[in-house]
């Protein structure tokens, strides 16, 4: 029972490049979310989707594109990276109303 | 220095007693509350829910009280033992608001001492 697979666990980048996250489930949840987790501020959501080809900004979207072609697939990208987007990326799908999250995955931009 | 709310909460108890962790949340409009507990190095994990027309649901060790009047929810973890060391924080919603909705607390740092 894999859930959800995030990949990289870990991704040191510099300034200016483009990043992209992976998550990956296998449950077929219709709903998953990218959130991000900074010291002081908790979760937040960046973008969600209802299901594939659907997908909606969250609390902090700037800087972030998501793209949902297949139901278990869910990419973050970062066009251009910025030191502010150091941070951890969670990825997350829904059942039930409990979200379930994966590992993470640890970003710094240098 | 230090900066004001960079840093998180702290509960410090000795294995076996029981743990109370806090958290007021903002929205009265608000009738569905979750716990999650998040462990170092991990994605957080849920632990329990309740919702508005509750005021407590109690599950393995783990006990939420919800206080509507003053905003407050609290969980209580029974026997606390050392694999229960983790970061605690609740989140809050609307039912009828959808997932995205979903509203997190800054969490807790729960610490047993052996």
């Amino acid at each position: 029972d894999a859930g959800i697979t995030q990949s990289p666990r870990y991704k040191i980048t510099e300034t200016g490049r483009q990043v992209t996250l992976m998550c990956h489930q296998t449950w077929s949840h219709s709903y998953m979310f990218w959130y991000r987790q900074d010291l002081g501020h908790g979760l937040r959501l960046i973008y969600y989707s209802a299901a594939a080809d659907i997908t909606d900004k969250g609390e902090v979207p700037d800087g972030y594109v998501v793209s949902r072609s297949k139901t278990e697939n869910f990419p973050l990208t970062l066009e251009s990276a910025t030191r502010s987007q150091t941070s951890v990326y969670f990825c997350a799908s829904i059942s039930n109303e409990k979200l379930f999250f994966g590992s993470g995955t640890q970003l710094s931009v240098l | 220095g230090e900066s004001v709310g960079l840093h998180l909460p702290t509960l410090s108890v000795q294995e076996g007693d029981n743990s109370i962790i806090n958290c007021a949340y903002s929205n009265s409009a608000s009738d569905y509350f979750i716990w999650y507990k998040q462990e170092s190095g991990k994605g957080p994990q849920f632990i329990i829910d309740i919702r508005s027309n509750m005021d407590k649901r109690q599950g393995q060790r783990v006990t939420v009280l919800l206080n509507k009047t003053v905003k407050h929810l609290s969980l209580q973890i029974a026997a606390t033992q050392p694999g229960d060391s983790a970061v605690y924080f609740c989140a809050e919603t609307s039912l009828a608001g959808g997932s995205e909705k979903l509203v997190f607390g800054k969490g807790t740092k729960l610490t047993v001492n052996p």
